[in-house]
């Protein structure tokens, strides 16, 4: 069957980095994403990865080895409002998304 | 401004009636999508469209209907609600054209069956 695994809940402090890691099993791969959830409101889009490597987009950075079926989401300079799920989700061969359960991040000052 | 529409907002509702969760997008996206989100699992998708007078199933399809008669409109129907359709429910769509497949969601329609 297909999965993805990320973990539940995550705490970290403000200013600091913290690594959102996921893991995916899949039929087949057509790119790999990242959202961003905050409480009682809609998923938005923050990344996709397709091949190999970083990629950076401000204080936020995605990493994906397609070999090693696994991503991370890397969030620098932490700020209250990164206090969200972010929700990993696979494209697979037939270009439908699979999604993870969501990490959870609490931020604490 | 521009995105997608979801109506209404929360809804109680008795089981064995019948509800539509309306959803409209203004971005002229061709493909549409109806998610279930539930605690502790994953965006769950229950219908599909491609396109404006195609639809499909999803993981999730049944007591569930679907219809795409524009490009704008995608409502969600339960044709006789049972509490297990409790759930927060979101309609996205995307530009099939785009290189990312970026999904743009709905605020989300919470439903409570008793």
């Amino acid at each position: 069957g297909q999965n993805i695994d990320q973990p539940t809940e995550m705490t970290a402090t403000e200013g600091a980095i913290v690594q959102i890691n996921c893991t995916y099993q899949t039929s087949g791969f057509n790119g790999l994403f990242w959202y961003q959830q905050h409480a009682g409101e809609a998923p938005t889009f923050l990344s996709y990865n397709v091949l190999d490597g970083l990629e950076e987009k401000g204080r936020f950075s995605s990493f994906l080895s397609r070999s090693k079926g696994y991503s991370y989401l890397l969030l620098k300079e932490l700020q209250m409002k990164d206090s969200a799920s972010y929700l990993c989700a696979v494209m697979d061969s037939n270009y439908q998304l699979i999604w993870g359960a969501g990490t959870k991040l609490i931020i604490k000052p | 401004i521009a995105g997608i529409t979801q109506a209404p907002t929360s809804q109680i509702l008795a089981a064995g009636r019948r509800m539509t969760l309306r959803c409209t997008q203004d971005m002229r996206h061709n493909a549409m999508y109806w998610y279930r989100q539930d605690l502790g699992l994953g965006l769950r998708l229950i219908h599909y469209s491609n396109t404006a007078g195609t639809t499909g199933k999803g993981e999730v399809p049944d007591g569930y209907s679907v219809s795409r008669a524009n490009t704008d409109d995608f409502p969600l129907t339960l044709a006789s609600a049972v509490p297990s359709q409790t759930s927060v429910y979101f309609c996205a769509s995307s530009d099939s054209d785009s290189n990312t497949g970026e999904l743009f969601f709905g605020e989300g329609s919470r439903l409570t069956v008793l």
